[in-house]
């Protein structure tokens, strides 16, 4: 079945850095838009990143643009979120999703999910 | 930018009733463009409807979507315990999401 795992999360202090993994199973991973999205505690969703199937395209939420870097490896069916000069206003549980649309040039539904990765940016 | 707008904010239900709950876009958009998520409490967000009115796999008949141009909703016509949740709309092609409507037991 299809299956999003991600890992990575953990208590971090500020200015520091984490990188967060998605495993994905089940589908042609190299078909799908795989995005990242965050939730503050007691918040709602936030959409973080997105990388087009092949990698050729990458775009952030401004909250994260110049400090996070999302990348993929197809060979090995995961991708990544490179989080730098982490901030208090990180904390949050990051998600990982699939579009639902193959070879997309865009953005369009997210399912499935991952089961969430918590990130704690604290001194 | 199309900013959504969900209300209410919470929505305090018994089982067996009815929930209605909107999400009114900025601008007119196709129903075709529009989605709704639910999370349950300490659970990842998951697909419910696409396109309005189009169910995901695995979706109850109680849950149904209407709406056009700027003023959508979502129906569950008789809440089962596993409804309580917090439902989010979204759009294809944006990355945002409504701020959420929490449907809470009563």
């Amino acid at each position: 079945q299809v299956q999003l795992v991600e890992s990575g999360g953990g208590v971090v202090q500020p200015g520091r850095s984490l990188r967060l993994s998605c495993a994905a199973s089940g589908f042609t991973f190299s078909s799908y838009n795989m995005h990242w999205v965050r939730q503050a505690p007691g918040k709602g969703l936030e959409w973080v990143a997105i990388i087009w199937y092949d990698g050729t395209k990458k775009y952030y939420a401004e909250s994260v643009k110049g400090r996070f870097t999302i990348s993929r490896d197809n060979s090995e069916n995961t991708f990544y979120l490179q989080m730098d000069s982490l901030r208090a206003e990180d904390t949050a549980v990051y998600y990982c999703a699939r579009d639902t649309r193959t070879l997309a040039k865009g953005v369009g539904w997210f399912d499935p999910w991952g089961q969430g990765t918590l990130v704690t940016v604290s001194s | 930018e199309i900013v959504l707008t969900q209300s209410p904010g919470t929505l305090s239900l018994s089982p067996g009733e009815r929930a209605t709950l909107s999400c009114r876009a900025s601008q007119s958009v196709s129903s075709s463009n529009l989605a709704w998520y639910q999370q349950k409490p300490g659970q990842a967000p998951r697909l419910l409807m696409y396109g309005a009115s189009s169910r995901a796999t695995g979706i109850p008949d109680r849950f149904s979507g209407s709406g056009s141009g700027t003023d959508f909703t979502l129906t569950i016509s008789r809440l089962e315990p596993e409804d309580f949740a917090v439902y989010y709309c979204k759009l294809f092609s944006y990355w945002t999401f409504g701020q959420g409507t929490k449907v809470e037991s009563k």
